[in-house]
């Protein structure tokens, strides 16, 4: 299994640019999650989608933030337009929610962004 | 509201036992779960605990009690590759949705030493 799969692993982008944030979740996978992790804050859900749809999105920094999962093997999430603040390591998840015990969530490698 | 406790930094020796803490209160609770993050990786799932007790995998244990709103992560043998962070996460509902998300806490940066 090839694991979540994020690009880029890195982006340096200038303040008022626009950044797009790309994830593929584990094939069979239905639930998928956007994070931000910060040093002073930790890792803060962004958004959850479930068989695609958005189920929870009340973690959205604000309305320069937007995701969208237009099939179940893809996910991007996009900010527009980017400020130093944003700078953070994004990870994206995956799960399967059977709605039993073990939908353990499967995080990959993160995107390392910075916004000068 | 959510709350999820853990002490911000712990050393300890190579060899030697440590014991994570976490308290958390959350509107509600269903399962706690235990990450390792080591630095520049992702988080990597440990272990998870729904009722009260011990859950033994090798040299990690994870413990629970929900009445106390209490789970600690005991790290046995300690090796220089356990240096990393340890996320105490706790699955919440969410709100009237059917659905659940975890509520993360902010994580114990471990450092093993010689």
């Amino acid at each position: 299994d090839a694991g979540v799969i994020q690009s880029p692993r890195h982006e340096v982008t200038e303040m008022g640019q626009e950044v797009t944030l790309r994830c593929k979740p584990i094939s069979g996978h239905n639930s998928l999650f956007w994070y931000r992790q910060t040093m002073m804050r930790g890792l803060e859900l962004l958004i959850y989608f479930n068989n695609n749809v958005p189920i929870d999105d009340s973690g959205m920094p604000e309305d320069r933030f937007s995701a969208k999962m237009p099939n179940a093997s893809f996910s991007t999430l996009k900010i527009q337009p980017s400020e130093p603040r944003d700078s953070a390591v994004y990870f994206c998840a995956s799960s399967l929610a059977s709605g039993g015990a073990w939908d353990t969530q499967y995080f990959g490698p993160g995107t390392r962004l910075t916004v000068l | 509201g959510q709350n999820i406790d853990q002490p911000t930094e712990m050393t300890a020796t190579e060899g030697a036992i440590v014991q994570i803490n976490c308290t958390y209160q959350t509107s509600g609770f269903n399962g706690l779960f235990w990450y390792q993050q080591h630095a520049g990786e992702a988080p990597t799932f440990l272990s998870y605990n729904v009722l009260d007790g011990l859950e033994e995998k090798g040299r990690f244990s994870s413990f629970l009690s929900r009445s106390k709103g209490y789970s600690y992560l005991l790290l046995k043998e300690l090796q220089m590759k356990d240096s990393a962070s340890y996320l105490c996460a706790v699955r919440d509902e969410l709100g009237n949705t059917g659905f659940q998300k975890l509520v993360f806490g902010t994580g114990t940066r471990l450092l093993v030493s010689p």
